[in-house]
Protein backbone atom coordinates (compact mmCIF):
# COMPACT_ATOMS: atom_id res chain seq x y z
CA UNK A 1 0.00 0.00 0.00
CA UNK A 2 1.14 3.73 -0.29
CA UNK A 3 2.98 5.15 2.20
CA UNK A 4 4.48 8.62 2.24
CA UNK A 5 6.69 9.25 5.58
CA UNK A 6 8.02 12.52 6.57
CA UNK A 7 10.88 14.00 8.52
CA UNK A 8 12.87 16.58 9.08
CA UNK A 9 10.69 18.82 11.23
CA UNK A 10 11.46 20.51 14.49
CA UNK A 11 11.93 24.03 16.39
CA UNK A 12 14.34 26.48 13.91
CA UNK A 13 15.06 30.03 14.52
CA UNK A 14 13.14 33.02 12.61
CA UNK A 15 15.61 33.55 9.49
CA UNK A 16 17.30 30.14 9.59
CA UNK A 17 16.45 26.99 7.05
CA UNK A 18 15.35 23.63 7.34
CA UNK A 19 14.60 20.59 4.87
CA UNK A 20 12.04 18.30 4.80
CA UNK A 21 12.29 15.12 3.51
CA UNK A 22 9.12 12.48 2.31
CA UNK A 23 10.27 8.50 1.67
CA UNK A 24 7.52 6.63 -0.24
CA UNK A 25 7.30 3.39 -1.36
CA UNK A 26 3.96 0.83 -2.23
CA UNK A 27 4.14 2.63 -5.43
CA UNK A 28 5.94 3.69 -8.61
CA UNK A 29 7.10 6.97 -7.19
CA UNK A 30 8.31 8.20 -10.56
CA UNK A 31 4.91 8.11 -12.45
CA UNK A 32 3.34 10.68 -9.90
CA UNK A 33 3.07 14.31 -9.76
CA UNK A 34 4.18 14.94 -5.58
CA UNK A 35 2.62 17.87 -3.54
CA UNK A 36 3.35 19.40 -0.03
CA UNK A 37 0.01 20.67 1.94
CA UNK A 38 0.69 22.47 5.54
CA UNK A 39 -1.92 23.22 8.25
CA UNK A 40 -1.05 25.96 10.99
CA UNK A 41 -2.40 24.61 14.60
CA UNK A 42 -6.28 24.59 14.46
CA UNK A 43 -6.40 26.45 11.35
CA UNK A 44 -6.92 25.09 7.64
CA UNK A 45 -4.77 23.08 5.33
CA UNK A 46 -2.86 25.52 2.99
CA UNK A 47 -1.37 23.95 -0.43
CA UNK A 48 2.60 24.91 -0.39
CA UNK A 49 4.16 23.57 -3.87
CA UNK A 50 3.59 20.94 -6.41
CA UNK A 51 6.56 18.79 -8.35
CA UNK A 52 5.68 17.19 -11.65
CA UNK A 53 6.63 13.23 -12.10
CA UNK A 54 9.68 14.26 -13.62
CA UNK A 55 10.78 16.77 -11.92
CA UNK A 56 10.64 19.28 -14.66
CA UNK A 57 7.76 21.41 -13.28
CA UNK A 58 7.32 23.21 -10.47
CA UNK A 59 4.39 25.06 -8.74
CA UNK A 60 4.49 27.39 -5.50
CA UNK A 61 1.85 28.85 -3.37
CA UNK A 62 2.31 33.06 -3.52
CA UNK A 63 3.36 32.59 0.53
CA UNK A 64 6.50 30.74 -0.44
CA UNK A 65 7.90 31.86 -3.57
CA UNK A 66 11.20 32.58 -3.67
CA UNK A 67 11.91 30.88 0.07
CA UNK A 68 11.18 26.67 -0.62
CA UNK A 69 11.89 24.75 -3.19
CA UNK A 70 10.66 21.38 -3.72
CA UNK A 71 12.43 18.66 -5.56
CA UNK A 72 12.17 14.96 -5.94
CA UNK A 73 15.03 12.15 -6.48
CA UNK A 74 13.41 9.48 -8.24
CA UNK A 75 15.91 6.98 -7.85
CA UNK A 76 15.54 7.21 -3.94
CA UNK A 77 12.00 7.57 -3.71
CA UNK A 78 12.16 10.65 -2.02
CA UNK A 79 10.84 14.33 -2.17
CA UNK A 80 12.32 16.95 -0.23
CA UNK A 81 11.10 20.79 0.61
CA UNK A 82 14.06 23.03 1.54
CA UNK A 83 12.63 26.07 3.22
CA UNK A 84 15.12 29.03 3.56
CA UNK A 85 14.56 32.57 5.47
CA UNK A 86 11.50 30.67 7.75
CA UNK A 87 8.96 32.63 9.06
CA UNK A 88 6.85 32.40 12.37
CA UNK A 89 3.89 32.13 10.31
CA UNK A 90 5.06 29.35 8.55
CA UNK A 91 4.93 27.34 11.88
CA UNK A 92 2.39 24.05 10.47
CA UNK A 93 2.15 20.58 9.96
CA UNK A 94 3.75 19.82 6.64
CA UNK A 95 2.13 17.09 4.99
CA UNK A 96 3.96 15.17 1.87
CA UNK A 97 1.26 14.04 -0.66
CA UNK A 98 0.67 12.38 -3.75
CA UNK A 99 -1.15 13.78 -6.71
CA UNK A 100 -3.81 11.24 -8.57
CA UNK A 101 -1.26 11.10 -11.94
CA UNK A 102 1.95 12.73 -13.17
CA UNK A 103 1.19 16.07 -13.57
CA UNK A 104 -1.20 18.18 -11.23
CA UNK A 105 -4.67 16.85 -10.08
CA UNK A 106 -6.70 15.92 -7.07
CA UNK A 107 -4.54 14.55 -3.60
CA UNK A 108 -5.40 10.80 -3.41
CA UNK A 109 -2.76 10.06 -0.57
CA UNK A 110 -1.00 11.97 2.45
CA UNK A 111 1.40 11.21 5.21
CA UNK A 112 0.90 12.08 8.71
CA UNK A 113 3.45 15.02 8.89
CA UNK A 114 5.96 16.65 10.10
CA UNK A 115 5.83 19.59 12.66
CA UNK A 116 7.60 22.60 11.76
CA UNK A 117 7.84 25.52 14.38
CA UNK A 118 9.61 28.64 13.79
CA UNK A 119 9.97 30.75 17.31
CA UNK A 120 13.04 32.34 18.83
CA UNK B 1 -5.02 33.50 -8.34
CA UNK B 2 -8.42 31.61 -7.85
CA UNK B 3 -9.80 31.89 -4.34
CA UNK B 4 -12.22 29.29 -2.59
CA UNK B 5 -14.80 30.29 -0.54
CA UNK B 6 -16.89 27.50 1.90
CA UNK B 7 -20.19 27.73 3.51
CA UNK B 8 -21.15 27.83 6.48
CA UNK B 9 -17.72 27.73 8.07
CA UNK B 10 -19.33 25.17 11.46
CA UNK B 11 -22.30 23.50 10.62
CA UNK B 12 -24.99 21.60 13.89
CA UNK B 13 -26.44 18.49 12.81
CA UNK B 14 -27.53 14.94 14.05
CA UNK B 15 -27.27 11.71 13.09
CA UNK B 16 -30.05 10.95 10.18
CA UNK B 17 -29.56 14.65 8.56
CA UNK B 18 -29.09 15.38 5.26
CA UNK B 19 -26.78 18.16 4.96
CA UNK B 20 -24.79 20.12 2.42
CA UNK B 21 -21.95 22.03 2.07
CA UNK B 22 -21.08 24.90 -0.56
CA UNK B 23 -17.89 25.67 -2.20
CA UNK B 24 -17.73 28.86 -4.40
CA UNK B 25 -14.96 29.63 -6.54
CA UNK B 26 -13.90 33.78 -7.55
CA UNK B 27 -14.06 32.68 -11.25
CA UNK B 28 -15.05 29.71 -13.03
CA UNK B 29 -13.08 26.29 -12.59
CA UNK B 30 -14.91 24.02 -14.99
CA UNK B 31 -15.49 20.92 -12.95
CA UNK B 32 -11.90 20.71 -11.18
CA UNK B 33 -13.14 20.28 -7.55
CA UNK B 34 -12.18 17.89 -4.95
CA UNK B 35 -13.48 17.77 -1.44
CA UNK B 36 -11.81 15.94 1.39
CA UNK B 37 -13.29 14.93 4.91
CA UNK B 38 -10.20 15.71 7.90
CA UNK B 39 -10.28 14.14 11.53
CA UNK B 40 -8.47 16.03 14.37
CA UNK B 41 -5.00 14.60 14.31
CA UNK B 42 -5.36 12.89 10.58
CA UNK B 43 -4.77 13.54 7.56
CA UNK B 44 -7.01 14.34 5.36
CA UNK B 45 -8.71 11.90 3.13
CA UNK B 46 -10.18 12.64 -0.74
CA UNK B 47 -13.86 12.01 -0.65
CA UNK B 48 -15.11 13.41 -4.35
CA UNK B 49 -12.96 14.37 -7.23
CA UNK B 50 -13.67 16.60 -10.43
CA UNK B 51 -16.49 17.98 -8.93
CA UNK B 52 -19.23 14.46 -8.67
CA UNK B 53 -16.84 11.44 -9.08
CA UNK B 54 -16.88 9.48 -5.60
CA UNK B 55 -13.22 8.07 -4.80
CA UNK B 56 -13.25 4.49 -4.39
CA UNK B 57 -14.21 3.44 -0.88
CA UNK B 58 -16.41 6.33 -0.07
CA UNK B 59 -19.56 5.51 1.79
CA UNK B 60 -22.03 6.56 -1.48
CA UNK B 61 -24.14 8.37 1.26
CA UNK B 62 -21.91 11.02 0.00
CA UNK B 63 -21.81 13.31 -3.20
CA UNK B 64 -20.93 15.87 -4.96
CA UNK B 65 -22.24 18.27 -7.96
CA UNK B 66 -21.71 21.63 -9.45
CA UNK B 67 -19.24 23.47 -12.15
CA UNK B 68 -17.88 26.21 -12.94
CA UNK B 69 -18.23 28.58 -9.70
CA UNK B 70 -20.62 26.83 -7.51
CA UNK B 71 -20.33 23.07 -6.09
CA UNK B 72 -21.43 21.11 -3.54
CA UNK B 73 -21.02 18.40 -1.28
CA UNK B 74 -24.04 16.00 0.30
CA UNK B 75 -23.86 13.67 3.18
CA UNK B 76 -27.47 12.15 2.91
CA UNK B 77 -27.98 10.63 6.23
CA UNK B 78 -25.45 11.61 8.69
CA UNK B 79 -22.84 8.98 10.63
CA UNK B 80 -21.84 9.47 13.50
CA UNK B 81 -18.13 8.91 12.07
CA UNK B 82 -19.08 11.89 9.58
CA UNK B 83 -18.40 14.59 12.30
CA UNK B 84 -15.54 15.87 10.50
CA UNK B 85 -13.94 18.82 9.13
CA UNK B 86 -14.46 19.40 5.56
CA UNK B 87 -12.56 20.61 2.71
CA UNK B 88 -12.98 22.02 -1.40
CA UNK B 89 -9.62 22.45 -3.53
CA UNK B 90 -9.37 23.86 -6.84
CA UNK B 91 -6.91 21.90 -8.67
CA UNK B 92 -5.15 23.08 -11.81
CA UNK B 93 -2.00 23.22 -13.59
CA UNK B 94 -0.66 26.03 -11.48
CA UNK B 95 -2.41 25.89 -7.86
CA UNK B 96 -4.45 24.05 -5.78
CA UNK B 97 -6.06 26.39 -4.08
CA UNK B 98 -8.38 25.08 -0.18
CA UNK B 99 -11.35 26.77 0.80
CA UNK B 100 -11.13 27.46 4.70
CA UNK B 101 -12.87 24.51 5.77
CA UNK B 102 -16.43 23.59 7.44
CA UNK B 103 -16.55 22.42 10.55
CA UNK B 104 -19.87 19.70 10.95
CA UNK B 105 -20.66 19.34 14.54
CA UNK B 106 -23.37 17.46 16.39
CA UNK B 107 -26.22 19.12 17.44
Amino acid sequence: QVQLVESGGGVVQPGRSLRLSCAASGFTFSDYGMHWVRQAPGKGLEWVALLWYDGSKKYYADSVKGRFTISRDNSKNTLSLQMDSLRAEDTAMYYCARGRGSYYGEIESWGQGTLVTVSS
Amino acid sequence: DIQMTQSPSTLSASVGDRVTITCRASQSISRWLAWYQQKPGKAPDLLIYRSSSLETGVPSRFSGSGSGTEFTLTISSLQPDDFATYYCQHYSSYQHTFGQGTKLEIQ
